[in-house]
């Protein structure tokens, strides 16, 4: 079945890198996605990776993908201010079903 | 493209009233998924839907609830006779391939 796992919060100074990290279960998982969701609003796609990768780089964010251990990480280079949000870790099956984590807060201290 | 559009953005209803959400998808985009949010959660698939065909239902939190797609354009999530364990936000998101786009919810709150 499908389970994926985030720690709950993380808190980093304005400038420092973030590495956000998730574990999941299925090893069927065809695509893994981050998301950022701001209070009250929807969830916003940062980036996504496809299974058979190790890596994506996008601007400030970089994807790290271990499948053999199933595990996932989200760097964001120069963490801002505007960085603070929550950011759910995703991953689809065959089902095109997308299964989420609980989410990791992220607190940016000026 | 303004992206996914859900109205209303929020409801209030007292226990026991039907509620119905609308979903508008980005245009072109043939699938369209329903999730639910609790509060501290990630969302939780529902329901989807490949142009107007349900492709997936069994996720659906109990009989009460129901999705249509009648034209494979807008959605409407229904859930009937609500309870105070419905409270939520409830996420609308479409995609073409393997992207899914997410709208800004309509959050419940059942008294």
């Amino acid at each position: 079945g499908e389970d994926v796992e985030q720690s709950l919060f993380l808190s980093v100074r304005e400038g420092d890198s973030s590495v956000i990290n998730c574990t999941y279960t299925d090893s069927s998982s065809t695509y893994l996605y981050w998301y950022k969701q701001e209070p009250g609003a929807g969830l916003q796609l940062l980036t996504y990776i496809f299974s058979n990768m190790d890596m994506k780089q996008d601007q400030r964010l970089t994807v790290l993908l271990n499948k053999k251990d199933k595990h996932l990480s989200l760097r964001i280079a120069d963490t801002q201010t505007g960085d603070s949000a929550i950011y759910f870790c995703a991953e689809m099956t065959g089902a095109n079903n997308l299964f989420f984590g609980t989410g990791t807060r992220l607190t940016v201290i000026p | 493209d303004t992206g996914v559009s859900q109205n209303p953005r929020h409801k209030i209803t007292k226990r026991g009233q039907n509620v119905t959400f609308r979903c508008d998808p980005i245009s072109e985009h043939n699938r369209l998924y329903w999730y639910r949010q609790t509060l501290g959660q990630g969302p939780e698939f529902l329901t989807y839907f490949q142009n107007e065909a349900q492709l997936e239902k069994s996720r659906l939190l109990s009989d009460r609830f129901s999705a249509e797609r009648p034209k494979g354009s807008f959605s409407t999530l229904e859930i009937q006779r609500t309870e105070q364990g419905d409270s939520a936000m409830y996420l609308c998101a479409s995609s073409w391939q393997e992207t899914q786009y997410f709208g800004p919810g309509t959050r419940l709150l059942v008294l």
